[in-house]
């Protein structure tokens, strides 16, 4: 298993540019989630899906969409990027939910917006 | 959720045991304590979890006070690859979403 895969692994944006960043998970997780870290902080989630055709937003969704049409693909977008969109964004995802399931977590996308 | 506090750095020589602590004092009974590590900016790496009783694995061993509002991260032989930093997160069953905080920097020492 390849895991959680994110790409691009690193981009810069121009303010105002749009974007999507790609997360795809092979081991038929339901649950995914995207977050964003900002230097020396914790991650906050941005949205988390519960499986297919269903997402909901997490603590800091402005600024952010998804969707979640398969299993496999958690893809983020960002619409009129700005520089408070500055972060390293991470993908996850977990079988079940609740306190007894790890989160897998991608290598993450390292996004400049200048 | 409940939150936790963690000391903001740590030291420990190489081949010693580090040991990091983690106060959750408003932990509830059906929440679990999670343990992640984050090396250099990769994406976070599960370590240990527990509700109750201690538990080991192959990476760590992790203690849980009796009263539950402390636990304490025990990596036995720590190497230079351990330099990292630790979050404890605590999470009940029905949640969805992992509160963090800004951990622990461990810092192993030759």
């Amino acid at each position: 298993n390849a895991g959680v895969t994110q790409t691009p692994k690193f981009r810069i944006l121009k303010i105002g540019q749009s974007m999507t960043l790609q997360c795809t998970q092979d081991m038929n997780h339901n649950y995914m989630y995207w977050y964003r870290q900002d230097p020396g902080m914790g991650l906050k989630l941005i949205y988390y899906s519960v499986g297919a055709g269903i997402t909901d937003k997490g603590e800091v969704p402005n600024g952010y969409n998804v969707s979640r049409s398969t299993t496999e693909d958690f893809p983020l977008r960002l619409e009129l990027a700005a520089p408070s969109q500055t972060s390293v964004y991470f993908c996850a995802s977990t079988p079940n939910l609740g306190g007894r399931n790890e989160q897998f977590f991608g290598p993450g996308t390292r996004l400049t917006v200048l | 959720d409940a939150k936790t506090t963690q000391p903001t750095s740590m030291d420990c020589a190489e081949g010693r045991a580090a040991n990091l602590p983690c106060n959750h004092s408003t932990i509830s009974g059906n929440e679990y304590v999670y343990w992640y590590r984050q090396i250099h900016s990769q994406g976070p790496q599960y370590i240990i979890h527990g509700l109750k009783n201690n538990e080991t694995n192959e990476m760590a061993s992790l203690i849980i006070t009796e009263d539950r509002k402390s636990s304490t991260l025990i990596l036995p032989h720590a190497t230079l690859r351990d330099t990292a930093v630790y979050y404890c997160i605590v999470m009940g069953e029905s949640n969805y979403q992992l509160i963090w905080g800004a951990g622990t920097k461990l810092i192993i020492k030759p």
